[in-house]
């Protein structure tokens, strides 16, 4: 079983949906959680970390589930330019990341 | 954007040959990674440096060694290159690797290099 597992996807959404993805991690003294955005041949960049109370940042909503191991985010009001490969990430407590293979996200007009 | 380059950033090397690929940093950042990002596996870690001479291996160091002589600088090299370390690499900094999600451990990523191994 992979240490963290992500649907690969694609998710093919219109522009203004919502879209939530998921990532379990088998873990469990895992400690802290993120999400990375990576466009087409481009390097990873952090969208946002993923807090115990969850938290948000504009269109974005990540969540996590410590009892069920796993974390989740949610974008709202798609735009075109969120089309991406979503990364979850899990540093573990070797102070590793671990990461996901990655959902890829289309937004089409 | 975190001042991180990478060279080459791409290459094209036969079988056999040796290969140096150069990470540089103008963070001041203590730690280095190099991974290794290939189809239907998430990045994999190659190797990690916390601090100059300081390295240690990750989970596919097998066929990879690491120098770094400087702060801003961390050299992944392949002794004698082989097609199963066609990928891409990337190289990534953070200030610190604290354990809890911070802004001090965020890994920056560097803008990668193909590597193709014929």
């Amino acid at each position: 079983r992979k240490e963290v597992e992500q649907d690969p996807g694609p998710f093919n959404v219109p522009e203004g949906a919502t879209v939530a993805f998921n990532c379990t991690y088998s873990n469990s003294a895992s400690q802290s959680f993120f999400w990375y955005r990576q466009d087409c041949r481009k390097e990873p960049k952090l969208l946002m970390s993923v807090y115990s109370s969850g938290n948000e940042d504009g269109r974005f909503t990540a969540q996590l589930n410590r009892a069920s191991q796993y974390i989740s985010l949610l974008i709202r009001d798609s735009k075109l330019s969120d089309s991406a490969t979503y990364l979850c990430v899990v540093l573990i407590v070797t102070d590793k990341l671990i990461f996901g293979t990655g959902t890829r996200l289309q937004v089409f007009p | 954007d975190a001042g991180i380059t990478q060279s080459p950033r791409h290459k094209v090397t036969e079988t056999g040959t040796p290969v140096t690929l150069r990470c540089h940093q103008t963070e001041n950042h203590r730690y280095m990674y190099w991974y290794r990002q290939d189809p239907g596996h998430g990045l994999r870690l190659i190797h990690y440096s916390y601090g100059v001479k300081d390295t240690d291996k990750g989970e596919v160091s097998d066929g990879y060694s690491v120098s770094r002589s400087k702060t801003e600088d961390f050299l992944l090299t392949l002794e004698s290159a082989t097609s199963s370390q066609t990928s891409v690499y990337f190289c990534a900094i953070s200030e610190s690797t604290s354990g809890r999600a911070s802004q001090a451990n965020e890994q920056f990523f560097g803008p990668g290099t193909r590597l193709t191994v014929l």
